[in-house]
């Protein structure tokens, strides 16, 4: 199993641009989440999902949208990106509210 | 609302040295507690949980305690290696709910 995986790596936006990022777990977990994570604050939920076709919003939802069209993806988007968006974004997995498993992140850079 | 505090890094340990980093919580439930550990250009993984008062979660060496009455959950190692060094976050998750709440991270570094 690959666990949880994310693409890209690394991206450099301008301002305005938009972008996606790709989220993908093969343990068949229902809920699935996005975060970001910032110096000296930790990780803070963006958004998350219960199961495919639901979305949900988190601490910090302003400037992003997702979409959970299939189970096993968990897709994040920026339709504006913006200079206080460049962060490190992790996603995680889970059953319930077990164990919460993390992809490896994706770092993005907004100028 | 939900919160976590931990101490504030970086933490600078020689090998073999014991190791604490604090950890205290708000919630308005029975929270279950958790350690994660950042390496260097990963994700966070596991490191230990706790689900209930009085638990003790343990991992590699590490340990930590729920104390309900104190509300806090610090992290402990007696004998830190190299290989320790990371960042390490304290969070919790209301019974019930699926987010977690993180502290701030606290980064080791362990020195030979």
């Amino acid at each position: 199993n690959a666990g949880v995986t994310q693409t890209p790596k690394f991206r450099v936006l301008k301002t305005g641009q938009s972008m996606t990022l790709l989220c993908a777990q093969d343990m068949n977990h229902e809920y699935m989440y996005w975060y970001r994570q910032d110096p000296g604050m930790g990780l803070r939920l963006i958004h998350y999902s219960v199961g495919e076709g639901t979305t949900a919003k988190g601490e910090v939802p302003d400037g992003y949208n997702v979409s959970r069209l299939k189970k096993q993806n968990f897709l994040l988007g920026l339709e504006s990106a913006a200079p206080s968006q460049t962060s490190v974004y992790f996603c995680a997995s889970n059953i319930n509210s077990e164990t919460q498993y993390f992809g490896p992140g994706t770092r993005l850079l907004v100028l | 609302g939900d919160s976590v505090t931990q101490m504030e890094g970086p933490v600078t340990l020689s090998e073999e040295a014991f190791l604490t980093i604090n950890c205290t919580y708000t919630a308005t439930g029975y929270p279950s507690l958790f350690w994660y550990v950042q390496y260097p250009g990963e994700g966070l993984q596991l490191l230990l949980k706790a689900t209930k008062a009085d638990d003790k979660g343990s991992n590699k060496g590490f340990e930590a305690t729920y104390r309900k009455e104190t509300t806090s959950f610090h992290l402990e190692k007696g004998s830190v290696q190299v290989s320790d060094s990371a960042v390490y976050f304290c969070a919790l998750s209301e019974s019930g709910a699926n987010n977690l709440f993180f502290g701030t991270g606290t980064r080791l570094t362990v020195i030979p």
